[in-house]
């Protein structure tokens, strides 16, 4: 039973435009979510968190909004660029237990 | 600083074989991690360790498989009578301290093929 899902396996986005990648869980115990990037033959790379008691968080081009009823995430990056062309992961974590459980993945593509 | 590194960068060994996969954590780090990776899928929990002892093993799929960190920085992730369900990039990520809320750093990987 996948416990965090990305539903998208790759998304097409235009140089500037917004990206919007999508997360949902199944597990009420999760109180922490991380969204990491990666790039081919390097590993995750921590991107931004959001903690349960907050519904957004921002740091520069990125933002997570947490929506705890639908139990769902969204990562938006604004604008934008041919750098962010990356897999992105969420993860997941219950305030009890030190694991992350990971979402498979969305392989964002930014296009010129 | 340097970050975290793992060796061998690829392994490929024969069905039944014994494979050892070495994490070099950054310096300070006390939590060390083990993730197994499949084509496809996000990484998946294999065990971590606090210090020298390992703090939750769970996520180790069967008996094959055992990890050990002596002196409480490298770490090593021994799999023993390989078999080719085993073949993924195996990672190791560290954190300052062991709480889910400290950032993992996470290595390379290992890209581990059996034949």
């Amino acid at each position: 039973d996948q416990q965090v899902k990305q539903n998208s396996p790759s998304l097409s986005v235009q140089e500037g435009r917004i990206s919007i990648l999508n997360c949902d869980y199944t597990n009420s115990m999760f109180d922490y979510f991380l969204w990491y990037k990666k790039y081919p033959a390097e590993g995750p790379t921590f991107l931004i968190s959001i903690s349960s008691i907050k519904d957004k968080n921002e740091d520069g081009r990125f933002t997570v909004f947490l929506n705890k009823s639908a139990k769902h995430l969204s990562l938006h990056i604004v604008p934008s660029q041919p750098g962010d062309s990356a897999v992105y992961f969420c993860a997941a974590s219950a305030y009890s237990n030190y694991q992350l459980i990971w979402g498979a993945g969305t392989k964002l593509i930014i296009k010129p | 600083g340097a970050g975290v590194s793992q060796t061998p960068s690829n392994k490929v060994t024969e069905k039944g074989k014994y494979v050892e996969l070495r994490c070099d954590p950054i310096s300070g780090h006390t939590a060390l991690y083990w993730y197994r990776q499949s084509l496809g899928q996000g990484p998946e929990f294999l065990i971590y360790f606090q210090g020298t002892g390992a703090a939750d093993d769970s996520g180790l799929p069967n008996d094959r498989f055992f990890a050990v960190r002596p002196e409480g920085s490298v770490s090593t992730l021994k799999i023993q009578r390989t078999e080719r369900g085993d073949s993924a990039v195996y990672l190791c990520a560290s954190s300052l301290t062991l709480t889910a809320r400290d950032t993992q750093y996470f290595g390379p990987g290992t890209r581990l093929t059996v034949l």
